[in-house]
């Protein structure tokens, strides 16, 4: 079993739709909860970051983390075109003398015009 | 404000034959380094990471090595490559005491 699970879609939806992404994880010592868009042949950008159980708000996106129910999401309003890319979950953990990341495998999303 | 440079962008190298790949951060001191590979459709594997100059740890055994000769710079090497090498490389950086990892623009490397 993975440590952190993705949904790979792909997901389509039209434009201004409500998006929902998510991701279970089953490591408990799991601290950062994190988003990051891939555009196609792109580095990831970090999109938001949070470490505790709730909502996060930023403009059209929502982070929210679940830690009783090891389940995070990221909620986009009024998807776009532009919002078209992979969308990677990732969670910190300290292993040794540095923070390493663990990713989802990724949720393909297109927003058609 | 913080930048991470990688090159080459692009790479199409011939079985058997050496690899080097480039890292370089500015604006932070001493920052925590990281390759990953990223296979088509897949999502990220961790390769090495590297807390200091000269530390490094790897993640995966394989015919990967990499070093860091000085603070912001980190090096993937291959001595001899292998068809499975071929993917998409990344390198990121990480404060000494952040949270979040931020990525470079990738190498796209196609063994032949």
């Amino acid at each position: 079993q993975k440590e952190v699970e993705q949904d790979p879609g792909p997901l389509s939806v039209p434009e201004g739709a409500i998006v929902s992404l998510n991701c279970t994880y089953s490591n408990s010592a799991f601290q950062y909860f994190m988003w990051y868009r891939q555009y196609s042949r792109k580095g990831p950008e970090l999109l938001m970051y949070t470490y505790s159980s709730g909502n996060k708000e930023d403009g059209r996106f929502t982070a929210q983390v679940d830690k009783s129910s090891k389940y995070i999401s990221l909620f986009i309003r009024d998807s776009q075109p532009s919002d078209s890319a992979t969308y990677l979950c990732a969670m910190t953990r300290t292993s040794g003398s540095a923070r390493q990341l663990t990713f989802g495998s990724g949720t393909q999303l297109t927003v058609l015009p | 404000s913080q930048t991470i440079h990688q090159w080459p962008a692009t790479l199409v190298q011939p079985v058997g034959s050496p690899l080097s790949l480039e890292c370089t951060v500015e604006g932070t001191s001493n920052p925590n380094l990281y390759w990953y590979r990223q296979a088509a459709g897949r999502g990220l594997q961790l390769l090495f990471y590297s807390v200091g100059i000269g530390q490094i740890s790897s993640e995966v055994p394989q015919n990967l090595s990499a070093s860091r000769p000085q603070d912001r710079q980190f090096i993937l090497s291959s001595k001899k490559l292998l068809l499975s090498d071929s993917g998409f490389y990344l390198c990121a950086w990480m404060e000494g005491v952040g949270e979040t990892q931020y990525f470079g623009p990738g190498t796209r490397l196609l063994v032949l």
